[in-house]
């Protein structure tokens, strides 16, 4: 069965520096991995996704996130965080024989200024 | 195009009565998800459809849930009748394809059941 660990539930990073959200996942098979942000009252917003090929997956915002095979990790990244991205973040993995993704439980991340 | 609408945008109902959460997926996409958000157990998928079948209800709570998608435009998640615990954020979301495609979600519906 596939599932994915979020294991911090809240990040606090200051603005300027670098912001790290763990997600670590484990399917059979290659794993398609995602990023979703949550922002108030609304719905959840792809961020990036590894699908195959380089590890380091570039998306929206800024984002980026390492994909790691032997840590089974797939960390997001930012090198400079700013005060609105201060939100909730979902990683959610699928196996490449299921329609359905599986989220993770969600790391807030609080960006003071 | 105007991305996954839902409707009603908030629903506030009375324990016992019938709920209907609509859902207008991305023309063209071919899998609808139904979600619902919670504090105590965060997201879960209650339902998906392909090509308007329903293809896994395995996440669908009770059998006063019930969820239809009667053309490739519109779906319907129903709850007969509600009781308080029901009271969540369900998103309804939608892909071109398989789990290798982004899935898109609408901006849910707040369900508070009295």
């Amino acid at each position: 069965a596939q599932s994915v660990a979020q294991p911090e539930d809240q990040v606090n990073v200051a603005e300027g520096n670098p912001l790290t959200v763990k997600c670590t996942y484990s399917v059979s098979g290659n794993p398609y991995l995602f990023w979703y942000v949550q922002y108030p009252n609304r719905g959840l917003q792809f961020l990036l996704k590894y699908i195959t090929g380089d590890n380091l997956v570039k998306g929206s915002y800024g984002f980026e996130a390492e994909f790691n095979k032997s840590q089974t990790s797939f960390h997001l990244k930012k090198p400079s965080a700013l005060v609105s991205d201060s939100a909730l973040y979902f990683c959610a993995v699928a196996g490449y024989n299921t329609d359905k993704l599986i989220f993770g439980t969600g790391t807030r991340l609080q960006v003071f200024p | 195009d105007a991305g996954v609408i839902q409707s009603p945008r908030h629903e506030v109902t009375e324990m016992g009565q019938e709920v209907t959460l609509r859902c207008k997926p991305i023309s063209g996409h071919d899998y609808l998800f139904w979600y619902r958000q919670t504090m105590m157990r965060g997201l879960e998928l209650l339902i998906y459809f392909n090509n308007n079948v329903p293809i896994d209800d395995s996440g669908m709570p009770e059998d006063r849930f019930s969820a239809k998608m009667p053309n490739a435009s519109f779906s319907t998640l129903k709850i007969q009748p509600s009781e308080p615990r029901d009271s969540a954020v369900y998103f309804c979301a939608s892909s071109l394809g398989t789990s290798i495609d982004t899935q898109y979600f609408g901006p849910g519906t707040r369900l508070t059941v009295l």
